[in-house]
């Protein structure tokens, strides 16, 4: 079956940290990988995603790369802000166009100042 | 442009009743998701309707679970003689184009349903 495993929260995070959140999956196809985000008292936001193996998705800083050979979607970013403050979400699509989103289960996010 | 909305924000309800959740989508969004999202979880999909077709509700966990779309445009789900397990927030998701291209989903800020 299709699965996403992210690593568990809460991550606490001084500003100007470097942040490295885990996203593993398991997929039976060729899925296509998503990290969203949710701000406090907002839905969910697409931050980036990826279609295929080595494909590295980016925006505000944050970037992943689809490791094929690791079924791996880690988030990275070099800087944050406390305005990263927010739960973070891995999912993928089961196959490109599939739209099903299948997402791990999140992890919460605090940035000091 | 305006967003996915969902009505209500908030819902409590008895245990037994039954419950309407609406999902007004961004305006010529062609695919609808509804998704559920226990507490401390991520959102598990429910269903899909691409236009006011039901094409996939391989996720609805019981038959006390209904979902409809029936002019391609607002959807409401409908969770009837709801149980304490059905407590969650049920959000709403769509995208402008059909399955088979990659499209972003944009997500509405939910439905908190608490049942007591």
């Amino acid at each position: 079956g299709n699965s996403v495993t992210q690593m568990e929260g809460p991550v606490t995070l001084s500003e100007e940290a470097f942040l490295t959140i885990n996203c593993t999956y398991t997929a039976t196809g060729y899925p296509s990988l998503f990290w969203y985000v949710q701000y406090p008292g907002e839905g969910l936001q697409l931050l980036l995603k990826a279609t295929k193996a080595d494909d590295k998705g980016s925006n505000k800083g944050f970037e992943a790369t689809y490791r094929k050979e690791t079924t791996s979607f880690h988030l990275e970013k070099g800087s944050v802000q406390v305005s990263d403050s927010a739960v973070y979400f891995c999912a993928l699509s089961p196959f490109q166009g599939a739209q099903k989103l299948v997402f791990g289960q999140g992890t919460r996010l605090t940035i000091n100042p | 442009g305006a967003g996915v909305s969902q009505s209500p924000r908030y819902k409590v309800a008895k245990r037994g009743q039954d419950v309407a959740l609406r999902c007004d989508p961004i305006s010529g969004h062609v695919s609808l998701f509804w998704y559920q999202q226990a507490l401390g979880q991520g959102p598990e999909f429910l269903t899909y309707f691409q236009n006011e077709a039901q094409l996939d509700k391989s996720g609805l966990p019981s038959d006390r679970f209904f979902a409809e779309r029936p002019e391609g445009s607002v959807s409401t789900l409908k969770i009837q003689r709801t149980q304490q397990e059905d407590s969650a927030v049920y959000l709403c998701a769509s995208s402008l184009v059909s399955a088979g291209e990659e499209e972003t989903q944009y997500f509405g800020p939910g439905t908190r349903l608490l049942v007591l």
